[in-house]
Parts: C-alpha cells; sequence; structure tokens
C-alpha cells in the first residue's frame, strides 16, 4: 500500500525558512517522480514543484522559484522541500503526492498534507 | 500555462440521481504521445485530494464504477450515475500534458439538495 506521510509544518514568520519532509513507503521510491501541490485555506489547488526519480531534474511554480528547493533523499524514501523566504500568501497545506511513472506526468497518490502557516 | 476552467462552481443534486461536471481547457490537452493526460480529483471534506480518474476515463484503483469520465481535445465531463452521501466534496479536473506546471480546475462543489 502506498504511504506518503507529511511532517514539518507549523507557524512560523515571514521571512523565515522552514523544511518539510514526507516519508513514501509501498513503492520503489527512487523509480518515481514526486511533487508538491499546496491548498490555501478555502481554496484550490495549485502546483509547487516536481522532482525526477534520480533528483537530476527539478520544476518549480514561478510563485516560489528561487526561494523553495525541492530534494529527496532516495537511500531514506524522502522527499524534501526547503521554504526559505516566505511570505504571507505562502499559509497553504502542502501535500506531497507521487507521479505515475506512467507515460507521462500524471500524478496518482496523495499524502495527508501538513499546514504551513506565514504570520507575525 | 493551460488554464482549466470548470462549470458548474456549485451543484446540489438528489441521493440517486446522475451529476455531470464539465472541465474546458484553454488548448487542445492531447499530448504530442498521443495520449490526453486529464484527470479527475476528489476531494472530501477534511481530506485530501484523491485521484478519481485518469487520461480522461481510466477509473483508479478502488474508484466505483458510478464514475466516470468522457471527452476529447479542449471539453471533458465527469459523471456520477448515481449520487450517493460519500461522494460529497469538491471535485477538480486536472491537466499534465503541458508540464511544467500541472494546472487544476477551480473546483465543483458537490452538495446533496
Amino acid at each position: 500500500e502506498v504511504q506518503l506521510l507529511e511532517s514539518g509544518g507549523g507557524l512560523v514568520q515571514p521571512g523565515r525558512s522552514l523544511r518539510l519532509s514526507c516519508a513514501a513507503s509501498g513503492f520503489t521510491f527512487a523509480n518515481y517522480a514526486m511533487s508538491w501541490v499546496r491548498q490555501a485555506p478555502g481554496k484550490g489547488l495549485e502546483w509547487v514543484s516536481t522532482i525526477s526519480g534520480s533528483g537530476g531534474s527539478t520544476y518549480y511554480a514561478d510563485s516560489v522559484k528561487g526561494r523553495f528547493t525541492i530534494s529527496r533523499d532516495n537511500s531514506w524514501n524522502t522527499l524534501y522541500v526547503q521554504m526559505n523566504s516566505l511570505r504571507a500568501e505562502d499559509t497553504a497545506v502542502y501535500y506531497c503526492v507521487k507521479v505515475t511513472g506512467r507515460q507521462g506526468w500524471e500524478v496518482d497518490y496523495w499524502g495527508q498534507g501538513t499546514l504551513v502557516t506565514v504570520s507575525s | 500555462e493551460i488554464v482549466m476552467t470548470q462549470t458548474p462552481l456549485s451543484s446540489p443534486v438528489t441521493l440517486g440521481q446522475p451529476a455531470s461536471i464539465s472541465c474546458r481547457s484553454s488548448q487542445s490537452l492531447v499530448h504530442s504521445d498521443g495520449n490526453t493526460y486529464l484527470s479527475w480529483l476528489q476531494q472530501r471534506p477534511g481530506q485530501p485530494p484523491r485521484l478519481l480518474i485518469y487520461k480522461i476515463s481510466n477509473r483508479f484503483s478502488g474508484v466505483p464504477d458510478r464514475f466516470s469520465g468522457s471527452g476529447a481535445g479542449t471539453d471533458f465531463t465527469l459523471t456520477i450515475s448515481r449520487v450517493e452521501a460519500e461522494d460529497v466534496g469538491v471535485y477538480y479536473c486536472m491537466q499534465a500534458t503541458q508540464f511544467p506546471p500541472y494546472t487544476f480546475g477551480q473546483g465543483t462543489k458537490l452538495e446533496i439538495k
């Protein structure tokens, strides 16, 4: 059974940093690209970032480019996102999402999410 | 960036009756590999999103057969043949054809009359 468990969320002041983690199990982690998708309170879904299975390719939304860094540790089956220079508009639930591994970049499994609140 | 537009944004339905949600993309979602990477997600209250349908019409593992997807090019539809109480929530269409980025529809809230 595929499981994705996010952690690291919390309350942080504007301008500060936070690192989220996602522990994956139930599949061969290194074989799959992974993504972060966020959802501001009461709002829709917004893609944040994606990393290839090897970690060699990364992609970012314009809204986080230069501030967020996605990474992975395939030895520990863990996905990360380092979030720097946080802003109030980064307040959201952050979901860890698995890419299907079939053709293309479709996603299949979603974690439960971790809430990040940026406020003074 | 492809813009995804869903209608309606809210859909009150009667238990046991059908419901349908439309999703239109600003550009064709046919990929150069011939596939159309249009998915439907369900988000029940207080829960994370869950994949229902991928590549227009393929039901994901464990998804009841009352859910079906159809469409082509830029116009797509999610249909629930007989709505059950557990179907209440928000439904999103999502495209992965022109990645990056992934883009999502605004969401359609399904509620029981």
